[in-house]
């Protein structure tokens, strides 16, 4: 148990669909991540919130919408998703201002876009 | 920018082998290189990290020395078990304001037999 809470733990959708990615965290952290992993493939960053202000996009399509109401709670909202979005959705959550640098990470949603 | 490249897998051994997995980075100024490992159905979890040149981070059996001249930060364990079976991840983190952001390689799978 990481501390980092993410739901569902898979999703299989259709690409007209639209669905949302949860993520809670209960470590008091203020900073959340979204990491995209594929097979053979580095882990890929798409969004991070910092007190709860976005402060790195990383040129992710717009099919793809982030939302972090508090500083517990990430969403990842997906509508009209291509095949090529199938992959395993990690949330991530640091603490920033503390030279620690260490993420803890969920356990992931595997998405499946068909 | 920066980058992390790690050996290819899939490595299999047999348990209490040595397991070596490589990694190397390209990154200006001075980082700081992790390696995480993430256990079948799970998130990432921090193994072992090193903050500057010399340093060597060590965890579970686990050691890895950062090597500035060489640009690596090498992956050992004496005699691995199966339970190290993972994909292993090597990454590199440099600070951008009052955080930081994590570089990562594609992951080695692990699979040690009995």
């Amino acid at each position: 148990e990481t501390g980092v809470t993410q739901t569902p733990r898979h999703l299989v959708m259709g690409m007209t669909n639209k669905k949302s990615l949860k993520c809670e965290q209960h470590l008091g952290h203020n900073a959340m991540y979204w990491y995209k992993q594929s097979a053979k493939k580095p882990l890929e960053l798409m969004f991070v919130y910092s007190l709860e202000e976005r402060v790195e996009n990383n040129s992710v399509p717009s099919r793809f919408s982030p939302e972090c109401p508090n500083s517990s709670h990430l969403f990842l909202h997906l509508h009209t998703l291509q095949p090529e979005d199938s992959a395993l959705y990690l949330c991530a959550s640091s603490q920033e201002n503390l030279r620690n640098e260490k993420l803890f990470f969920g356990s992931g949603t595997q998405l499946s876009v068909l | 920018g920066d980058s992390v490249t790690q050996m290819e897998g899939p490595v299999t051994l047999s348990e209490e082998a040595f397991l070596t997995i490589n990694c190397t980075y390209t990154a200006t100024g001075y980082p700081s290189l992790f390696w995480y490992v993430q256990y079948p159905g799970e998130g990432l979890q921090l193994l072992l990290k090193a903050t500057k040149a010399d340093d060597k981070g060590s965890n579970k059996g686990f050691e890895a020395t950062y090597r500035k001249e060489t640009t690596s930060f090498h992956l050992e364990k004496g005699s691995v078990q199966v339970s190290d079976s993972a994909v292993y991840f090597c990454a590199l983190s440099r600070r951008r304001g009052s955080g930081s952001r994590l570089t990562f390689g594609e992951g080695t799978q692990l699979t040690v037999n009995p």
